[in-house]
């Protein structure tokens, strides 16, 4: 079953705008993730925010949970034509044991 | 620094043939393991995660089985594919329990034909 789900689900903006992306999710949670999918390939990690933390910051990237609200948000600043990409939200449950579950994605294009 | 390594990276495959896509981890000890699929377009469905050899958990009851005969290796096969089966195959690794994020291999597109 599928824990979080993205929106939008598709993203289109011009390359120096910023672009963010909400996640939603349905049980309590040990911690959320956000992973980088380009066209065809693995994903690669980008942030992990704990269940007791309420924001996080990596270069361009912020993170906001709010357990509350059983929600997440991604806002990348700045944003750049080579971060054209899918971006998951992912959840590990506080019941899920040792599973990562993921949402559907975010497809974000960056115009040039 | 640690690596994983999936193979093959494309593979087609008639329906009713087997399966047997490899995975394995370098660089780590005991790392918990894991199989996801994901169809065109849409978001990763765990298929079976483990957190040591001979250890196996499934998700998904379907037409699939993992292994994993080493510590650092874990193996996906199937005895008679489906069309179904068709999708992006992804293993990926993490440490502890909810403490470290997931760590992908590059993937394995597999089209049932």
């Amino acid at each position: 079953s599928q824990q979080g789900e993205e929106d939008p689900q598709a993203l289109s903006i011009q390359e120096g705008e910023n672009a963010t992306m909400n996640c939603s999710y349905k049980t309590s949670i040990n911690n959320l993730q956000w992973y980088r999918q380009n066209s065809g390939r693995g994903l690669v990690h980008l942030i992990l925010i704990r269940s007791n933390e309420r924001e996080k910051h990596s270069g361009r990237l912020r993170v906001t949970l709010d357990t509350s609200k059983k929600s997440s948000s991604l806002l990348i600043t700045a944003s750049r034509a080579a971060d054209t990409a899918s971006y998951f939200c992912a959840t590990d449950a506080v019941t899920g044991g040792f599973k990562t579950i993921f949402g559907a994605g975010t497809r974000l294009f960056v115009k040039a | 620094s640690q690596t994983i390594h999936q193979w093959p990276a494309t593979l087609v495959q008639p329906v009713g043939s087997p399966l047997s896509l490899e995975c394995t981890v370098e660089g780590t000890s005991n790392p918990n393991l894991y199989w996801y699929r994901q169809a065109a377009g849409r978001g990763l469905q765990l298929l079976f995660y483990s957190v040591g050899i001979g250890q196996i958990s499934s998700e998904v009851p379907q037409n699939l089985s993992a292994s994993r005969p080493q510590d650092r290796q874990f193996i996906l096969s199937s005895k008679k594919l489906l069309l179904s089966d068709s999708g992006f195959y992804l293993c990926a690794w993490s440490l502890g329990r909810g403490r470290s994020p997931l760590h992908f291999g590059n993937g394995t597109r597999l089209t049932v034909t």
